[in-house]
């Protein structure tokens, strides 16, 4: 079975501060990806990667970077977190082509 | 822009048949997938339709129209642990792999 793993399942953080959180998928996938859920609005894309080193900008970038050194690991980066950036963050991998997203159990981050 | 709309809430009763539709104005399309999302977990792959049609898998099927812009899944025989959020996602273009995700409809099941 496909595992896709999130590094923390609740994070409480102050305002400020700077937040990581890792993933990582079992399964070789080339692509890798950070979504944050939110009520009423759904998942929105925040940063992809189709390869190592390599990253593209999807919805909503701002206010967030991200690393994939090694093909199976891809991090999610808050720089300076705001309180709205509290939210529920989804990692997904897959391969390249057709075919479904493996989702993460998700982040809970609280940014007070 | 992507556009896709899936109503918010049902509600189902236990043994019944539920649809719930989705439709997507999208720039490009390359697939239509539904996901179901229990509360506090991970969203789980349910099907992928990229043709016109109807694709049964057991309790699930899912139907497209490309022309229309509109896809629904059918629950048959409905059973409490169906109770869950459920995602239509499209992919808007080929050789690129994102998802874009409606807000998702919650299934309330119940006795």
């Amino acid at each position: 079975d496909v595992k896709v793993t999130q590094s923390s399942r609740y994070l409480v953080k102050r305002t400020g501060e700077k937040v990581f959180l890792e993933c990582v998928q079992d399964m070789d996938h080339e692509n890798m990806f950070w979504y944050r859920q939110d009520p009423g609005l759904g998942l929105r894309l925040i940063y992809f990667s189709y390869d190592v080193k390599m990253k593209e900008k999807g919805d909503i970038p701002e206010g967030y970077s991200v690393s994939r050194e090694k093909k199976e690991r891809f991090s999610l980066i808050l720089e300076s977190a705001s309180t709205n950036q509290t939210s529920m963050y989804l990692c997904a991998s897959s391969f390249s082509g057709p075919g479904e997203l493996f989702f993460g159990e998700g982040s809970r981050l609280t940014v007070l | 822009g992507q556009n896709i709309d899936q109503p918010t809430e049902m509600t189902a009763t236990e043994g019944a048949i539920v649809q719930i539709n989705c439709t997507y104005q999208t720039s490009g399309f390359n697939g239509l997938f539904w996901y179901q999302q229990h509360a506090g977990e991970a969203p789980t792959f349910l099907s992928y339709n990229v043709l016109d049609g109807l694709e049964e898998k057991g309790r699930f099927s899912s139907f497209l129209s490309r022309s229309k812009g509109y896809s629904y899944l059918l629950l048959k025989e409905l059973q409490m642990k169906d109770s869950a959020s459920y995602l239509c996602a499209v992919r808007d273009g080929a050789g690129a792999n994102n998802l874009f995700f409606g807000t998702g409809t919650r299934l309330t099941v119940i006795p």
